[in-house]
């Protein structure tokens, strides 16, 4: 049961424009959202987060928003730079259903987004 | 500096052998999390522990094993009762909201 999905394997943009990296959730429990990003044979690093209670937040270059009806988070890249190239998860947390779930998040499969020069 | 290390960063072992990866931080972390990754299948969940003597089963947590007898300490056996062992395992803490990711260890199993 895929509560987070990710359902772009792969992303490819030119240098300078805009990277929409996309992420449905199906539990409603959900009520904070994280965005990470992972080189190869490193640890995923933190970029960007959203509270339920928002339905956007910006960073820099980074704007995560959040369309809670929809259940869905989009993360914007504006403008992608051939550094951004990595492999892009977005993950949940939230109160699970039948018990507390303190700090545990559910993630996505990834993303993986190329940013030709 | 603050931070979570894991080591090894590659290791080998032999099919039917135990192997442990270890997972130290020094960010004063309550909760400390094992993850492994596979190849289009993102992160998935072996153990995680919110206190220190106590620890919880994640998605994946059949033929693994951990110990937390320390605060900075969450190491991870693997051991030969599981199936597919070989993959990048990650190890992380959590403060509140964001979780802080380790470097990683690429386990083979030859």
């Amino acid at each position: 049961d895929q509560q987070v999905k990710q359902n772009s394997p792969s992303l490819s943009v030119q240098e300078g424009r805009i990277s929409i990296l996309n992420c449905d959730y199906t539990n409603s429990m959900f009520d904070y959202f994280l965005w990470y990003k992972k080189y190869p044979a490193e640890g995923p690093t933190f970029l960007i987060s959203i509270s339920s209670i928002k339905d956007k937040n910006e960073d820099g270059r980074f704007t995560v928003f959040l369309n809670k009806s929809a259940k869905h988070l989009s993360l914007h890249i504006v403008p992608s730079q051939p550094g951004d190239s990595a492999v892009y998860f977005c993950a949940a947390k939230g109160v699970a259903a039948g018990g507390t779930s303190y700090g545990k998040l559910t993630f996505g499969q990834g993303t993986i987004l190329t940013v030709h020069p | 500096d603050g931070g979570i290390t894991q080591s090894p960063k590659y290791l080998f072992r032999k099919e039917g052998q135990n192997v442990t990866l270890s997972c130290e931080q020094n960010l004063n972390h309550d909760a400390m999390y094992w993850y492994r990754q596979d190849p289009g299948q993102g992160l998935r969940l072996i153990y995680y522990s919110q206190i220190v003597n106590d620890f919880q089963k994640g998605d994946i947590a059949e033929g693994y094993s951990v110990s937390r007898e320390k605060k900075e300490s969450f190491p991870l056996t693997v051991t030969s009762a599981q199936k597919n062992p070989t993959a990048f395992y990650l190890c992380a803490s959590t403060g509140y909201n964001e979780q802080f990711f380790g470097p990683g260890t690429r386990l083979t199993v030859l």
